[in-house]
């Protein structure tokens, strides 16, 4: 049962334009999310997360949306950077109480190919 | 410099071989954490600790063991019950909504 699924397995956009990362999840009681990037053979880093008490959070060219009715958020580059490229995974958290208490829960992952 | 160490960066094993992988860190986390990445597939938790002497199974924990006998290090063993261990290993410690990662070790089992 994939509770946090990114359907977009890739996407290629042109340096200068947005990048636009979807995530979906199922489990209403996720409370947190996050989103990481990651190069190949090295570990995730964190990049920006968001609380279910907001609609938005924004760092520099970083933007979250959570849409907690449609259960969808989305991350935003712009403008996309040639370094942007790289795998970009969603989590989610349930951060009280639960049994799935401290499980951060992964999507599959977004290629983001920028081109010069 | 604070952060999470995994050594080695890549490990070959030969099939029914049990394998050891590293994981140390230096942040002062109580909890800790082992994750797989395989292609199109995400990270997926294998095993957690939040705290000393303590861990908790993950969604794929079956084939592999973990020991906590101190706050720095968490190494994961790979037995030959995994059925599929070829794959990219992940590290990482902190609170569960606020993961710090290491480099990761690739194992391949051939």
């Amino acid at each position: 049962d994939q509770q946090v699924k990114q359907n977009s397995p890739s996407l290629s956009v042109q340096e200068g334009r947005i990048s636009i990362l979807n995530c979906d999840y199922t489990n209403s009681m996720f409370d947190y999310f996050l989103w990481y990037k990651k190069y190949p053979a090295e570990g995730p880093t964190f990049l920006i997360s968001i609380s279910s008490i907001k609609d938005k959070n924004e760092d520099g060219r970083f933007t979250v949306f959570l849409n907690k009715s449609a259960k969808h958020l989305s991350l935003h580059i712009v403008p996309s950077q040639p370094g942007d490229s790289a795998v970009y995974f969603c989590a989610a958290v349930l951060r009280a109480g639960g049994t799935s208490y401290g499980k951060l829960t992964f999507g599959q992952g977004t290629i983001l190919t920028v081109h010069p | 410099d604070g952060g999470i160490t995994q050594s080695p960066k890549y490990l070959f094993r030969k099939e029914g071989q049990n394998v050891t992988l590293s994981c140390e860190q230096n942040l002062n986390h109580d909890a800790m954490y082992w994750y797989r990445q395989d292609p199109g597939q995400g990270l997926r938790l294998i095993y957690y600790s939040q705290i000393v002497n303590d861990f908790q199974k993950g969604d794929i924990a079956e084939g592999y063991s973990v020991s906590r006998e101190k706050k720095e290090s968490f190494p994961l063993t790979v037995t030959s019950a995994q059925k599929n261990p070829t794959a990219f290993y992940l590290c990482a410690s902190g609170l569960p909504y606020e993961q710090y990662f290491g480099p990761g070790t690739r194992l391949t089992v051939t």
